[in-house]
């Protein structure tokens, strides 16, 4: 079984440079998040889909950000125009419909913002 | 809402020996369940061990094994006979049911010193 794939693995840009990521999940799995890791912090959530419906998008700086997982199986993110703080790992994640929720990650993005 | 507090930034093990990583989370879901993931240096988060929250006996999977006390709300993971290989981020994570993202602690690094 395939794992999730996350493109490109590492990316920098200069502020206010937009930038896109991706990620295609586990198929077969109906949800995928996004989460930021930045630099010695735990993984914080982004956004989650439900299929190609979000779900929970509360913490996404809607002002710079946005994501869209098209026919409900791969997803692109997208950041415009980036700031410095936007550097991190961006990390894609997957899950299927079980019970107990195990979330499969990507290799994810290291994005860096100069 | 979730709260996760690792309290250990950084822990070092002689290889063969046994360590215990803390957690502490707070969390206002009746239902939940609780997760270690494993974050290696520039590789992917894998799952390490998951708990129900429902369950009073202790997850074990090989030489990994949590002493869970709901009451407390404490979450640690002991990692018995220590390898090289076990050197990396280690974050705690409890999650709700029902497909729900996880909510991570800050992490501890684990050294392996052989």
């Amino acid at each position: 079984e395939a794992g999730v794939a996350q493109s490109p693995r590492y990316k920098i840009i200069e502020k206010r440079q937009s930038v896109a990521f991706w990620c295609n999940p586990i198929s077969g799995h109906a949800t995928l998040y996004w989460y930021q890791q930045i630099l010695g912090q735990g993984p914080k959530l982004l956004i989650q889909f439900q299929n190609n419906g979000v779900v929970d998008d509360s913490q996404l700086p809607k002002d710079r950000f946005s994501a869209e997982r098209l026919k409900g199986v791969d997803s692109t993110l997208k950041i415009q125009p980036a700031k410095l703080e936007d550097s991190a790992v961006y990390l894609c994640a997957s899950s299927t419909r079980q019970e107990y929720n195990e979330q499969f990650f990507g290799p994810g993005t290291r994005l860096t913002v100069l | 809402a979730q709260t996760v507090t690792q309290s250990q930034p950084e822990m070092s093990v002689q290889e063969a020996e046994t360590v215990t990583l803390s957690c502490t989370y707070d969390t206002s879901e009746s239902d939940y369940y609780l997760f270690w993931y494993k974050q290696p240096p520039s590789r992917q988060m894998i799952l390490v061990i998951r708990q129900e929250a429902y369950k009073q006996q202790n997850a074990t999977e090989n030489r990994f094994s949590v002493n869970f006390q709901k009451a407390a709300k404490s979450f640690s993971l002991k990692i018995s006979d220590s390898q090289l290989g076990d050197a990396a981020m280690y974050f705690c994570a409890p999650g709700a049911t029902g497909r729900r993202a996880l909510t991570f602690g800050s992490g501890t690094r684990l050294q392996v010193q052989p």
